[in-house]
């Protein structure tokens, strides 16, 4: 088992370029999310999904958007990118029921805008 | 939006020390849990947490569900060097099983 995979693990963009990062994951979990984390800030929710085909928007969606086109695929789009989306990005899942809500993370894709 | 108050924000103890943290908010929560995240890495869980007054244990940590529902503890024994890192407390609100919250973390730092 991998776990939970994202790539790229760096990239560098300039201001009003676009690209995609991609969340995978190989532990059947239902519900997949976005995060950024940013020095003194934690971990701040982005978009997430609670199954295929659905998303919803989280704590600061703003500039970016999502797709789960499939369940152990979750894709965070970067339209335009701004310096204030300079960050890190990470990546999790879960199961949907009480089993757990702990979540499980990827390794993270660290994201700079000039 | 609701808020995890977690505290203190950084640590900076001796080796073999004891170590505690908390959390707190003014909403109630179903779940607790605490993770850590090491430098270049994701978190990690440690330890869940699903009943109010729960006490679970890890290893050297051991993690509390405050009465209240309203918070939450992580206590480290005897620290090591390898326990650097930030630990994030999370809960998962009543009535909302579709995600959870994180606090901003506890920076612990180990001295020599």
């Amino acid at each position: 088992n991998a776990g939970v995979t994202q790539t790229p693990k760096f990239r560098v963009l300039k201001t009003g370029q676009s690209m995609t990062l991609l969340c995978a994951q190989d532990m059947n979990h239902e519900y997949m999310y976005w995060y950024r984390q940013d020095p003194g800030m934690g971990l701040r929710l982005i978009h997430y999904s609670v199954g295929e085909g659905t998303t919803a928007k989280g704590e600061v969606p703003d500039g970016y958007n999502v797709s789960r086109l499939k369940k152990q695929n979750f894709l965070l789009g970067l339209e335009s990118a701004a310096p204030s989306q300079t960050s890190v990005y990470f990546c999790a899942s879960s199961y949907r029921y009480r089993v757990t809500y702990e979540q499980y993370f990827g390794p993270g894709t660290r994201l700079t805008v000039t | 939006g609701q808020q995890l108050n977690q505290s203190p924000q950084s640590m900076f103890i001796q080796e073999g020390e004891d170590v505690s943290m908390n959390c707190t908010s003014s909403s109630i929560f179903n779940t607790w849990l605490w993770y850590k995240q090491e430098p270049g890495e994701g978190p990690v869980l440690l330890i869940a947490l699903y009943k109010a007054g729960e006490l679970t244990s890890n290893g050297r940590l051991t993690a509390q569900f405050g009465i209240t529902r309203k918070d939450s503890f992580l206590n480290i024994s005897a620290s090591i060097p390898s326990d650097v890192g930030i630990y994030f407390c999370a809960g998962q609100l009543m009535n909302r099983d579709d995600k959870i919250i994180f606090g901003k973390g506890t920076r612990l730092h180990i001295l020599p």
